[in-house]
């Protein structure tokens, strides 16, 4: 079946450790996105990906990195920088960069610092 | 700030009602898009409105569009305990060039059997 796979569903993190998420996805889609989603709140964009070797900076990507060497995957690193990183992380594809067409998400991470 | 902003924040109905959720936004916009997201889980797309356009059905779902109010609902008729999730609603906050998706907080529908 395609679709995102997101990896790990749980991780707990010490303070100053940085812990790395995985997003793969098997749709051929070109750009990828990571969201943060905090309670009560709507997703927030952190990164996003038009094509292999290239990124951007989403709305609040400090203390947040990516990478994009393969189409299918785009791991987000959350940094020790990154000071309040407790949340839900989820991450997205779609077919094209395009503000028209449709995201598929991931089942999301959920990251919480002890 | 957000783009788009659900109201109400929280619905509670009894099953077989209909829900009616409404989306707000600032600026201009090419299209709205309706997504859903199940507790603890990823979203999923709904249905997708051009500027252009005023209302959209897909099944039990209706959505309507009026851009000189720069506002949004979307209708879930005959609704089931199956429909509680959140509601979310993205604009792309009409910008040329880049990614301007933007997504509001949501409504968190709750359907009683």
């Amino acid at each position: 079946d395609g679709g995102i796979t997101q990896s790990p569903k749980y991780l707990f993190r010490k303070e100053g450790q940085n812990v790395t998420l995985s997003c793969e996805q098997n749709l051929n889609h070109d750009a990828m996105y990571w969201y943060r989603q905090d309670p009560g709140q709507g997703l927030r964009l952190i990164y996003y990906s038009q094509i292999v070797n290239d990124f951007q900076k989403g709305d609040i990507a400090e203390g947040y990195s990516v990478s994009r060497e393969k189409k299918e995957s785009f791991p987000l690193t959350v940094t020790s920088a990154q000071k309040n990183p407790t949340a839900f992380y989820l991450c997205a594809s779609s077919i094209f960069l395009s503000n028209t067409g449709e995201l598929f998400f991931g089942e999301g991470s959920r990251l919480t610092v002890l | 700030s957000q783009q788009g902003e659900e109201d109400p924040q929280a619905l509670s109905i009894q099953e077989g009602e209909n829900a009616t959720m409404n989306c707000s936004y600032k600026t201009s916009i090419n299209n709205l898009q309706w997504y859903r997201q199940n507790s603890g889980r990823g979203l999923v797309h709904l249905i997708l409105i051009r500027s252009n356009e005023r209302e959209k059905h897909s099944g039990r779902l209706r959505v309507t569009l009026d851009t000189s109010k720069k506002s949004s609902s979307l209708l879930i008729t005959a609704s089931r305990a199956a429909d509680t999730a959140s509601y979310f609603c993205a604009t792309d906050a009409g910008v040329a060039g880049g990614f301007k998706t933007i997504f509001g907080a949501g409504t968190r529908l709750f359907v009683k059997a």
